[in-house]
């Protein structure tokens, strides 16, 4: 167990709709990752937050949105979703307490029909 | 930059063959190096990592160095076994810890 929870593990949706994926970090993290694994895109860096504040952006597309809360978990809000979107979406944490190592969350399988 | 590049897969092999995952990197000064694996329907998990040049990180058999002269952190198993079947990351992280490099993952098949 890596300390980092994220719900939910699966969902499917349909098209044009909009899902929010929530994620609580290992305790003491203050640095919350997101990426996406699809099967062709292999694992994409998508926002990073630290202790509230936007940190780094990677290719997040503008559909999507993030955001950390002051009890430190963050939400990854994927809206007018495409089939395109179907993948599996990681939330990982890192902190003083974490030894400079990222730990990643089991994942929320996200399906468009 | 910084950027890794590991290994294309995917890669097979029998029960108890030796195993080798390359990975190189770019980076500005000395990164901390990881590999992390990915079970069947789980998540990324930790498996070894190194924080300074020459460092060997080990865990469950498997071994990599960190080659500074060569921009290496190569994967490593004497015998692997089919539960060793699984995605294979290499990563780096910045000086700062606080940015994450992954390279694209190489898939690992381990035939009885």
């Amino acid at each position: 167990d890596s300390g980092v929870t994220q719900t939910p593990k699966h969902l499917i949706t349909a098209t044009g709709q909009r899902v929010t994926l929530r994620c609580s970090p290992r305790s003491g993290d203050l640095s919350v990752y997101w990426y996406q694994q699809s099967l062709d895109q292999g694992l994409q860096f998508l926002i990073q937050y630290y202790n509230g504040e936007e940190r780094a952006k990677g290719n997040i597309l503008e559909r999507f949105s993030a955001q950390q809360f002051p009890d430190l978990h963050s939400e990854l809000n994927l809206s007018s979703l495409e089939l395109g979107d179907s993948a599996l979406y990681f939330c990982a944490s890192t902190g003083r307490n974490s030894g400079n190592t990222i730990y990643f969350g089991e994942g929320s399988w996200l399906t468009v029909v | 930059g910084n950027s890794v590049t590991q290994m294309e897969g995917p890669v097979t092999l029998s029960e108890e063959a030796f195993l080798t995952i390359n990975c190189t990197y770019t980076a500005t000064g000395y990164p901390s190096l990881f590999w992390y694996v990915q079970y069947p329907g789980e998540g990324l998990q930790l498996l070894l990592k190194a924080t300074k040049a020459d460092d060997k990180g080990s865990n469950k058999g498997f071994e990599a160095t960190y080659r500074k002269e060569t921009t290496s952190f190569h994967l490593e198993k004497g015998s692997v076994q089919v539960s060793d079947s699984a995605v294979y990351f290499c990563a780096l992280s910045d000086l700062a810890g606080n940015q994450f490099y992954f390279g694209t993952g190489t898939s690992l098949t381990v035939i009885p």
